[in-house]
């Protein structure tokens, strides 16, 4: 499978623990993109990433939100200190340039 | 701050009936309209990218048109099957560059056997 892949799937954890999830970027995908989906809402932007540099962080992104892409590849989205509020699917999407974005399927994120 | 949004935010269509819903976005600042179909468990699947006024664009069943002097899309679904049961979302992009897409909250879309 060549799309975008996200990991884990589903995640629980107890409030005040840190989570970090993953995304793989179609390969020749230069660019990566963090999306929040609360219920019954759209996605909201959070990041993107153009090759390794982040270029744009939505203010959704508090300090407790950290991601990176060290090597212009797969991504990570670190939340330290998780808080119920946070429970929400995380979306990764890739796209080349300013093309169509491709995501993945998402990772549900459940804080008890 | 861009404000997409979307009508109804659910509809049930007995299957074979056609279906069509809404998009509207503002009408300045216009740089392009997308479509995701996003079936439970599954990725968000992009359906159309649409740019000019007037456009139509047609996938199989599915087709959408643009207005971008009025600000709205519609989509439209011909002869419902059961797998068209999905969530469809539609998203415009904050910039020309085409980084920040602000979603509307989607029409969750149920097939009738």
């Amino acid at each position: 499978d060549t799309g975008v892949s996200q990991d884990p799937r589903h995640k629980i954890t107890k409030r005040g623990q840190n989570v970090t999830f993953r995304c793989d970027p179609i390969s020749e995908h230069n660019r990566l993109y963090w999306y929040r989906q609360t219920l019954g809402q759209g996605p909201e932007f959070l990041t993107y990433f153009q090759n390794e540099a982040q270029l744009e962080k939505s203010r959704l992104l508090s300090d407790r939100f950290s991601a990176e892409r060290p090597k212009g590849s797969f991504s990570t989205l670190e939340i330290q200190r998780t808080e119920q509020g946070d429970s929400a699917m995380y979306l990764c999407a890739s796209s080349f340039d300013s093309y169509e974005q491709y995501f993945g399927p998402g990772t549900r994120l459940t804080v008890t | 701050i861009l404000n997409v949004e979307q009508s109804p935010q659910s509809l049930h269509v007995q299957e074979g009936d056609s279906t069509n819903f809404t998009c509207s976005f503002p009408s300045s600042n216009f740089y392009a309209l997308h479509w995701y179909r996003w079936e439970t468990a599954k990725s968000p699947e992009a359906l159309f990218v649409m740019t000019l006024n007037g456009d139509e664009k047609k996938k199989g069943r599915i087709s959408a048109t643009l207005n971008t002097k009025e600000g709205y899309s519609y989509l439209y679904i011909k002869g419902s099957q059961p797998e068209d049961s999905a969530t469809y979302l539609c998203a415009s992009p904050t910039n020309f560059g085409n980084e920040k897409l602000t979603f509307g909250t989607g029409t969750r879309l149920t097939i009738i056997p």
